[in-house]
C-alpha cells in the first residue's frame, strides 16, 4: 500500500512569512496526526483530526498556526506568519482509527525560516 | 503531566556487543508504551508496542511499572541496527496521541 505523503520535502522562508504543508494519509486512515520535530527532541503532537474533526489541538499556537482536513483525507498545516523558532521537521502521521497503536508517519516537510 | 526520557543522546557499541536503549516514563495510569526506529533516509517506523510482547529484529522490551521504565534490548547487536530510536507513551483508552522522547542514537560498529 502507498505509505503517508508529504510535500514539499524543504522549504526556506523568512520570517513573517506565511507556508503551508500538505498530507495525504493512508487510504482508509481515518485519524491524521501533524507533529513538529525540532532538531535534537523526538516529535511533539500539534493537532489530531479523526475525520474532518479535530480531537487534540492543545500544542497547536493557534495565534499563528492553522490545519484543516476538510472532506477527512488531505490535510494542511498552515503557519502566518512565521518565525524563526518555528524552524524544524514537520510530519505528518495516519492511524486506521484513534487509538489504534500504531501510526504511519510520512517523510516529514523541513522548514527552515530565516 | 506524561513524560518519556530517554537519558542517552548517543550510544556506542561494537557488532555482537548487547545492546540496552532506557527509557522511563511518567504517567500515573496505565500507559501504552512504543519503541519506534527511524533509519537514515528512511521514515520513522514502528518497532515494538509493549501489549503485543513480540521480539522484533531481536529486539524485546518490557514494562516495568514499579520502575516505571520501558528499556530496549538486543542480545548481540548488528551494524544494520544502527538508527535513531524513539520511546513513546500513549495513555491507556487515549485519542492516541504519542508522547515521545528525545531518542537516542545507537552506532553499531564493524
Amino acid at each position: 500500500e502507498a505509505g503517508v505523503a508529504q510535500s514539499p520535502r524543504y522549504k526556506i522562508i523568512e520570517k513573517r512569512q506565511s507556508v503551508a504543508f500538505w498530507c495525504n494519509p493512508i487510504s482508509g486512515h481515518a485519524t491524521l496526526y501533524w507533529y513538529q520535530q525540532i532538531l535534537g527532541q523526538g516529535p511533539k503532537l500539534l493537532i489530531q483530526f479523526q475525520n474532518n474533526g479535530v480531537v487534540d489541538d492543545s500544542q497547536l499556537p493557534k495565534d499563528r498556526f492553522s490545519a484543516e482536513r476538510l472532506k477527512g483525507v488531505d490535510s494542511t498545516l498552515k503557519i502566518q506568519p512565521a518565525k524563526l523558532e518555528d524552524s524544524a521537521v514537520y510530519l505528518c502521521a495516519s492511524s486506521l482509527a484513534q487509538g489504534a497503536g500504531e501510526q504511519y508517519f510520512g517523510p516529514g516537510t523541513r522548514l527552515t525560516v530565516t | 503531566a506524561q513524560r518519556v526520557t530517554q537519558p542517552e543522546k548517543l550510544l556506542s557499541v561494537f557488532k555482537g556487543a548487547p545492546v540496552e536503549l532506557k527509557c522511563n516514563y511518567s504517567y500515573s495510569g496505565s500507559p501504552e508504551l512504543f519503541w519506534y526506529v527511524q533509519y537514515s533516509r528512511q521514515r520513522l517506523q514502528l518497532l515494538l508496542r509493549h501489549i503485543s510482547r513480540e521480539s522484533i529484529k531481536g529486539f524485546t522490551a518490557d514494562l516495568n511499572k514499579g520502575e516505571t521504565s520501558f528499556h530496549l534490548k538486543k542480545p548481540f547487536a548488528q551494524e544494520e541496527d544502527s538508527a535513531m530510536y524513539y520511546c513513546a507513551l500513549s495513555r491507556s483508552g487515549n485519542t492516541g496521541k504519542l508522547i515521545f522522547g528525545q531518542g537516542t542514537t545507537l552506532q553499531v560498529k564493524p
